[in-house]
């Protein structure tokens, strides 16, 4: 069965650390994976999207990586700021406009 | 603007009465997705339509319907929502750009809850 594991479910850092965020999947066969923010009770915003041959991209502060052997991406944040206190999903589509799978997110604490 | 809308954006409803959830995208995609979102299970795929009179299930289709008569809109149907329906929805459409880059773009989101 095709699943979408983000651990750990909650994390808590001071201000201004680097962090690092994980998402692990059991059928390495992805066609993209994508990464999104939620805040409290809202949408989704995407982040970054990395297709089966990349092996990252970067936004800014941002930087998503893939290692499809291993099943797994992370999302790393540079220099954490309050602001980006937010749940984090990851979501891997397997084929073109085919069924996608989230994992169940990893809820950021940045204390000032 | 580029946007996915979803209407309405709250709802209480009673057991038993049939409720429609409305979902519109003005970016022309033809991939158009609809997820529910509960605690601890994050959001899972109700249905996905890829393009016009085409849907099929995701992970978790029982007790809803869906139509695509035309692009732009895809609407939720639950003829009898029963309290285990009670969650938050969100539509999606995807940008299907070919070479792994389709990306999602989501609505707003809408509370239902079914008492």
């Amino acid at each position: 069965k095709q699943e979408v594991t983000q651990i750990p479910a909650a994390l808590s850092v001071p201000e201004g650390e680097n962090l690092v965020l994980n998402c692990s999947f059991t059928d390495s066969a992805i066609y993209n994976l994508q990464w999104f923010r939620q805040d409290p009770g809202k949408g989704l915003t995407s982040l970054l999207l990395i297709q089966s041959s990349q092996r990252e991209q970067t936004s800014g502060r941002l930087n998503a990586s893939l290692d499809k052997s291993s099943g797994r991406s992370t999302l790393y944040i540079a220099a954490s700021q309050p602001g980006d206190s937010a749940t984090y999903l990851c979501a891997v589509l397997y084929s073109s406009a085919s069924k996608i799978i989230f994992g169940s997110g990893t809820r950021l604490s940045i204390r000032p | 603007e580029a946007q996915v809308t979803q209407n309405p954006r709250y709802l209480i409803t009673v057991t038993g009465k049939k409720l429609t959830v409305t979902c519109s995208q003005n970016m022309n995609h033809e991939y158009m997705s609809w997820y529910r979102q509960d605690p601890g299970l994050g959001l899972r795929q109700i249905y996905y339509s890829m393009n016009v009179e085409v849907t099929d299930k995701g992970d978790v289709p029982e007790g809803y319907k869906v139509s695509r008569k035309e692009k732009r809109n895809f609407p939720l149907i639950l003829e009898s929502p029963s309290p285990n329906q009670t969650s938050l929805y969100f539509c999606a459409s995807i940008r299907t750009s070919g070479g792994g880059t389709d990306t999602q773009y989501f609505g707003p989101g809408t509370r239902l809850t079914v008492l």
